[in-house]
């Protein structure tokens, strides 16, 4: 069964600093892919960043990267330049490709705090 | 171009109600997920819809349940409310491609409580 893991309940980070928010995965399947969602206390989940398994690079999306090492099976998701605004709740989620499942499995998240 | 909508907003039932929570999906979009946001449960998968038919459910019992219009709108079904059932409830659509990269976007949810 696929399992998302982030071991970080809660992150401080000043404001324009860069941070890196954890997560790591297991599955047995050797096609999958991981996303990150920003949920702001509003409630509403916000697509940040996709890496899929067989990806060679990693994965950017402006000041949002993905620091994908495949070894460890880790995704960890970096952002640069910190603002106040990104301040929220963020979680891993995971899909498996080769079975016909196409729900996410969800890691329990990680609440950024931006300090001015 | 519209986002995912989800309504209402905010649910206040009794136990032992019924409530019926709605979603309509971004345009061209054919599958609609649902999820189940409860405090300190994290997000756990409910349903799955895709052209109109049920293609997987979570671990939820039968009292959960939903359906999907030609219109690619779905409403989730929520039978003899128990306390538990309180949490925010996430509808999600993406579009129905075999491969994996298709993001699952959100709509803003909606807040149910139980009495």
């Amino acid at each position: 069964a696929q399992k998302i893991t982030q071991t970080q309940p809660g992150m401080f980070v000043q404001e324009k600093e860069a941070v890196t928010l954890d997560c790591t995965y297991d599955t047995s399947d050797p096609s999958y892919g991981l996303f990150w969602y920003k949920q702001p206390s509003s409630g509403e989940m916000i697509f940040l960043i996709y890496q899929g398994s067989y990806d060679q690079q990693n994965a950017t999306e402006g000041r949002y990267s993905l620091n994908f090492q495949k070894a460890r099976k880790s995704a960890n998701l970096v952002i640069s330049a910190s603002q106040l605004g990104d301040s929220a709740m963020y979680f891993c989620a995971m899909r498996e490709i080769s079975g016909s499942a196409r729900q996410l499995t969800f890691g329990s998240g990680t609440q950024l705090t931006v300090l001015p | 171009e519209a986002g995912v909508t989800q309504s209402p907003t905010h649910l206040i039932k009794t136990r032992g109600q019924q409530a019926t929570l709605r979603c309509s999906p971004i345009s061209g979009h054919t599958s609609v997920y649902w999820y189940q946001q409860a405090l300190g449960l994290g997000l756990q998968f409910l349903l799955w819809y895709d052209e109109g038919e049920e293609r997987n459910r979570g671990n939820f019992p039968p009292r959960f349940s939903g359906r999907q219009f030609p219109n690619y709108s779905s409403e989730l079904n929520v039978n003899a409310l128990e306390l538990e059932d309180s949490a925010l409830y996430l509808c999600a659509s993406s579009t129905s491609g075999t491969g994996g990269s298709q993001p699952q976007h959100f709509g803003d949810g909606t807040r149910l409580s139980i009495l």
